[in-house]
């Protein structure tokens, strides 16, 4: 089973900016959260990854809690394209997938 | 770096049949993971190689499952007696693992129709 949990869906308007959370409370010190995004038709792209720090890259940013139980996914401008479905997971030996959260992007 | 290529892209059978889809990784990935997909779900992991060793298995997977990657580059993934259940999309995703923070490269993924 996922070891996270996610709102199943979320809302946002273009260019505006997109806050996705993501519980992961049995997190332990040597699980890094990486989080991955699916567009129709497509397989799962990479998106980022940390471990305690926040991180940014041209995609997103990654903010991480404290007590590292938590995370959110930060788009920083939402546009027509980052419509897909996200998906926060613990990274283990295998890559265990939850239902993600389904963003609509309304222009 | 061509990504990851999994061929076919569609395959429609009939129940009963043997399928056999295959993936190939990025050159120089020594992980090589299934998974498999059904509308409204995310991906459900099916089984992953490191090189040529087949090294977890998903308890779900039945027998009629079986994946290979002979000499750690390319996998094939054959599905024999086909149900309409088996209907899903198969996923092939690669990385290289020098750490457990890697990053993994999926491929577009076969379509699979099991009439």
């Amino acid at each position: 089973d996922a070891k996270t949990t996610q709102p199943n869906s979320m809302e946002s308007n273009e260019e505006e900016p997109v806050h996705l959370p993501c519980n992961h409370s049995t997190i332990s010190g040597t699980d890094y959260i990486h989080w991955y995004r699916q567009l129709p038709s497509q397989g799962p792209e990479y998106v980022i990854h940390g471990l305690t720090s926040n991180v940014n890259n041209r995609m997103a940013s990654l903010a991480i809690a404290e007590d590292r139980k938590s995370s959110t996914l930060i788009l920083h401008r939402a546009t027509l394209r980052d419509a897909a479905v996200y998906y926060c997971i613990l990274r283990e030996d295998k890559i265990i997938f939850g239902k993600g959260t389904r963003l609509h992007i309304l222009p | 770096d061509t990504g990851v290529s999994q061929d076919p892209r569609h395959k429609i059978t009939k129940r009963g049949q043997n399928v056999t889809f295959r993936c190939d990784p990025i050159s120089e990935h020594n992980r090589l993971y299934w998974y498999r997909q059904t509308l409204g779900q995310g991906p459900e992991f099916l089984t992953y190689f490191q090189n040529e060793a087949q090294l977890e298995k998903s308890r779900l997977l039945s027998d009629r499952f079986s994946a290979e990657r002979p000499k750690g580059s390319f996998s094939t993934l054959e599905i024999q007696r086909t149900e309409q259940g088996d209907s899903a999309m198969y996923l092939c995703a690669s990385s290289l693992e020098l750490a457990t923070n890697e990053k993994l490269f999926f491929g577009s993924g076969t379509q699979l129709s099991v009439l």
